[in-house]
């Protein structure tokens, strides 16, 4: 099945404790992406990928970092979670990078840091 | 900068009715594709329909339809004969243009379908 798998979903930790969340894709996508969703403010692009070791920020990259070593995996690491990186997470991937691919979202990964 | 903008923050609809999301966006570029996005109170996001900036013709998939006027960058979203099952958080996208391989999102219209 054709899918797109984040963990851990549910996470609750403690602020400067450093976390990884993974994502993989089985689909052979080239793009894969990070957003953050917040009420109100819909999902806010963290970083994305175009293709192995390709990288580039989204609009909310502070705090958070990524790597893309294989092409089907994209985790997304935070250093030292601080409150405001309480949310809910969404990895993503496409077939391409231009405008015309849909995204493939996993289920979510909620985060609380206390 | 690029911008996409939902003004309903809450729909109401009757069953079986047709209901207009409406989705307005903002670039300076003339090569971008638009989205929407279902996310039911499951949280899972869930591809509807696309519309690249230089087709011609409006979207449809299904009970979907893409409202696309270029000249006033709106990209609505049409629902027609709506089911109970289309209560949902609803999010137009943008990708391309100005923000090159960016995904940009709408804040999101959370529709009520009424029996």
């Amino acid at each position: 099945e054709a899918q797109v798998t984040q963990n851990p979903r549910y996470l609750i930790t403690v602020t400067g404790k450093k976390l990884t969340v993974t994502c993989s894709q089985n689909m052979n996508h080239e793009y894969m992406s990070w957003y953050r969703q917040d009420p109100g403010l819909g999902l806010r692009q963290i970083y994305y990928s175009m293709n192995v070791e390709v990288t580039d920020k989204g609009d909310v990259p502070e705090g958070y970092k990524v790597s893309r070593k294989e092409k089907r995996n994209f985790p997304l690491i935070l250093e030292s979670p601080s409150p405001n990186q309480t949310s809910l997470y969404f990895c993503a991937s496409s077939l391409s990078g231009g405008h015309t691919g849909e995204l493939f979202f996993g289920e979510g990964s909620r985060l609380t840091v206390l | 900068a690029q911008k996409i903008t939902q003004t309903q923050p809450g729909m109401f609809v009757q069953e079986k009715e047709a209901v207009t999301l409406d989705c307005t966006y903002d670039t300076s570029d003339q090569s971008y594709g638009l989205f929407w996005y279902k996310q039911p109170s499951s949280g899972e996001m869930i591809f509807l329909i696309y519309q690249g900036s230089y087709d011609e013709q409006n979207a449809t998939e299904g009970r979907y339809s893409l409202n696309f006027q270029k000249a006033r960058k709106s990209a609505n979203l049409v629902i027609s004969a709506s089911q109970l099952g289309d209560s949902a958080m609803y999010f137009c996208a943008m990708r391309g243009g100005t923000g090159g391989f960016k995904t940009i999102f709408g804040a999101g219209t959370r529709l009520f379908v009424k029996a």
